[in-house]
């Protein structure tokens, strides 16, 4: 009974296409996150994203987009993939006034540009 | 300055060590805190939640906030292999969570 899920979760591709990775939570949360997290394990907000609100981190290039069709989707998609792009791919979700107000994370993609 | 720094490790000890797991944070506001494990090839799950100064206790973890220093620790008692993870530590300024600032994690092995 996963909570929140992604796919894929590897995905090895050549420079310049265009790939996007899925992402769905049943836990009835009204926020989703999409998070990079690096080599050395630093993980970074690229957007936060509810019924009201898109909120996107200024350091990330608008190569990146993310696309929700309903409250417990939020896809990411990338164009033009580059080198510096490969990571591993979190997202994330959460509910606005919880007692417990925190994100619960997928899996991961791993995604791997060539 | 980053807004949490946090000793990347690695960290090895032996089973039943207490392993102490720290971060420093810059921003005075911050008042939520958190620790995930996250073990490899996974994403990371929550395992400690306190707001404000003081500590909380769970089992073999307890979590402590001194903002006065502005400093975060987990201690882990009797650590055992399956602890072997790393350790990220949190904070928020808000209720919402809606922006998080991670510390670079921190490599925790224990050994049998």
């Amino acid at each position: 009974d996963t909570a929140v899920s992604q796919t894929p979760k590897y995905l090895v591709t050549q420079m310049g296409n265009d790939k996007s990775i899925k992402c769905e939570q049943n836990l009835g949360h009204d926020t989703m996150y999409w998070y990079k997290q690096d080599s050395k394990k630093f993980l970074k907000i690229m957007f936060s994203y509810n019924n009201k609100e898109l909120i996107i981190n200024e350091t990330v290039p608008n190569r990146f987009s993310p696309k929700s069709p309903d409250k417990a989707h939020l896809n990411l998609h990338i164009n033009s993939l580059e080198l510096g792009d490969s990571a591993v791919y979190f997202c994330a979700s959460s509910q606005e006034g919880a007692s417990l107000e925190t994100q619960y994370f997928g899996p991961g993609t791993r995604l791997l540009v060539l | 300055q980053k807004e949490v720094e946090q000793d990347p490790g690695p960290l090895s000890v032996p089973e039943g060590a207490i392993v102490s797991l720290n971060c420093t944070y810059s921003n005075s506001a911050f008042q939520y805190f958190m620790w995930y494990r996250q073990y490899s090839r996974k994403g990371p799950e929550l395992l400690m939640y306190t707001y404000s100064s003081g500590n909380k206790e769970d089992g073999r973890f307890t979590a402590q906030v001194d903002k006065s220093s502005k400093y975060i620790s987990l201690f882990i008692r009797d650590s055992q292999p399956s602890d072997s993870a790393t350790y990220l530590c949190a904070t928020s300024s808000r209720t919402g969570a809606n922006n998080l600032f991670f510390g670079t994690g921190t490599r925790l092995t224990v050994i049998p």
